[in-house]
């Protein structure tokens, strides 16, 4: 049963444009949202993360949204550049799963010039 | 500042051998993960420690064992490798998981089994 379902699979944006990446969950005791990044040959890598108390967390290019009632969250980047292509993977996690961390099945963007 | 070292970097074996995967962090985390990468399948959880001298099972631990004998150190067996398990490993490590602790992770051992 997978906890975490992430869509699209594969993304394919035009420099500048905007990418958008989704995920869902069941679990309403998750309580932490974070997106990873990894880039070929390399581990993932923490990119950005929310708690479900705020609705939007922005950090430069990246934002995640966040609507709770719909069980739902989002990374959105703006003005996609090549040096974001990569496979992004969004993860939920409770306080009581001691650490764990639930991954969607992870996106690969390629954004071309 | 090294992070998370996994060694060896690449693998080939043969049906049936067996081998150790060995995880090193210099963080002073508490917790260890090991996981699997497959094309399509994101990152699946095989085992993990909480903290030294212990280990529990994740998502998909059949056909691999794991010990955490030094906090800085977890390793990951494969007793009889098989085909299924060629895979892209990825170790990673936490501090004490509240859940908004980042894990960070090594940069993977790529693992064929022939």
């Amino acid at each position: 049963q997978q906890q975490v379902k992430q869509s699209p699979q594969s993304l394919i944006v035009q420099k500048g444009g905007i990418s958008i990446i989704n995920c869902a969950y069941e679990n309403t005791a998750f309580d932490y949202f974070p997106w990873y990044q990894q880039f070929p040959g390399k581990g993932p890598a923490l990119l950005i993360a929310i708690r479900p108390d705020v609705s939007e967390k922005k950090e430069g290019r990246f934002t995640i949204s966040f609507n709770k009632s719909a069980k739902q969250f989002s990374l959105h980047i703006m003005d996609s550049q090549p040096g974001d292509s990569a496979t992004y993977f969004c993860a939920a996690s409770t306080g009581s799963t001691l650490g764990r961390l639930y991954f969607g099945r992870g996106t690969q963007l390629t954004v071309w010039p | 500042n090294a992070g998370v070292t996994q060694t060896p970097k690449f693998r080939v074996l043969k049906t049936g051998q067996s081998m150790t995967l060995l995880c090193a962090q210099d963080m002073n985390h508490e917790y260890m993960y090991w996981y699997r990468q497959d094309p399509g399948m994101g990152l699946r959880l095989i085992h993990y420690s909480v903290g030294e001298g212990t280990t529990a099972k994740g998502e998909v631990p059949d056909g691999y064992n794991v010990s955490r004998l030094k906090k800085q150190n977890f390793l990951l067996g494969l007793e009889s490798a098989a085909p299924s398990q060629t895979s892209v490993y990825f170790c990673a490590s936490s501090r004490v998981g509240v859940s908004n602790q980042p894990q960070h992770f090594g940069d993977g051992t790529r693992l064929s089994i022939l």
